[in-house]
């Protein structure tokens, strides 16, 4: 079946630095991947839509200059969360879909000390 | 607005105790609805997805059905390998899913 790869599993940065996630699709391409953020016990809110050569659309709420996103292939988005605060903590995740259905990447957890 | 709403929040059971969760929904044009599994540090793994009022399908011991308002999750003699978190979703062509909250299930052998 469809596979989305997110790398890394886990990050632990301090804070004020910047931390880049990816996310790629293996055995399909993608002019869509979206990044999703889960808080713990909580469900995933859609954070922004990652379009393969233009601009991320973001949701109500999200910073854009804090959460800095790249689609510059068929098979590959970057998530860059730009000068990383203890609030940003949490628990990052890609998501695509191959045509049928949507297939999710493994998640990061991000941890800002 | 669309809303996503399940039900319960935790769920407890004894290996080999059915039961089913819920899922409840509020859109303005259901273009699909899924079922997800989440196990603790991982992404969502896919489960199901339902289309129209009626429509049931199964996998091993789960069985989800579809009705205009809602959707069920039936769990048959639950093993503690089925421990996990149940995510609900819907597809409105936002090209986005929309979450309900999930229900946490633990099962004890």
């Amino acid at each position: 079946g469809a596979v989305v790869s997110q790398h890394p599993s886990r990050v632990i940065c301090k804070s004020g630095t910047s931390v880049k996630i990816e996310c790629r699709s293996l055995d399909f391409q993608a002019t869509t991947m979206f990044w999703y953020r889960q808080f713990p016990k909580q469900s995933l809110m859609l954070m922004a839509t990652s379009n393969e050569g233009s601009k991320a659309t973001y949701e109500q709420g999200v910073e854009k200059d804090k959460f800095l996103i790249n689609h510059a292939s068929l098979t590959l988005s970057t998530l860059t969360v730009t000068s990383a605060h203890p609030e940003d903590s949490s628990f990052y995740i890609c998501s695509a879909s191959p045509g049928e259905g949507y297939t999710f990447g493994s998640g990061t957890r991000l941890t800002v000390v | 607005e669309d809303q996503v709403t399940q039900s319960p929040e935790a769920l407890r059971l004894q290996e080999g105790e059915s039961s089913s969760l819920n899922c409840s929904y509020t859109v303005s044009g259901l273009r699909g609805l899924f079922w997800y599994r989440q196990d603790p540090g991982k992404g969502p793994e896919f489960l199901f997805t339902l289309y129209s009022a009626g429509e049931e399908k199964e996998k091993e011991r789960l069985k989800a059905t579809l009705t205009k308002k809602e959707s069920f999750l039936h769990i048959t003699a639950p093993k503690p390998e089925d421990s996990a978190t149940y995510l609900c979703a819907v597809d409105t062509g936002r090209r986005a899913l929309t979450f309900g909250s999930g229900t946490r299930l633990q099962v004890q052998p």
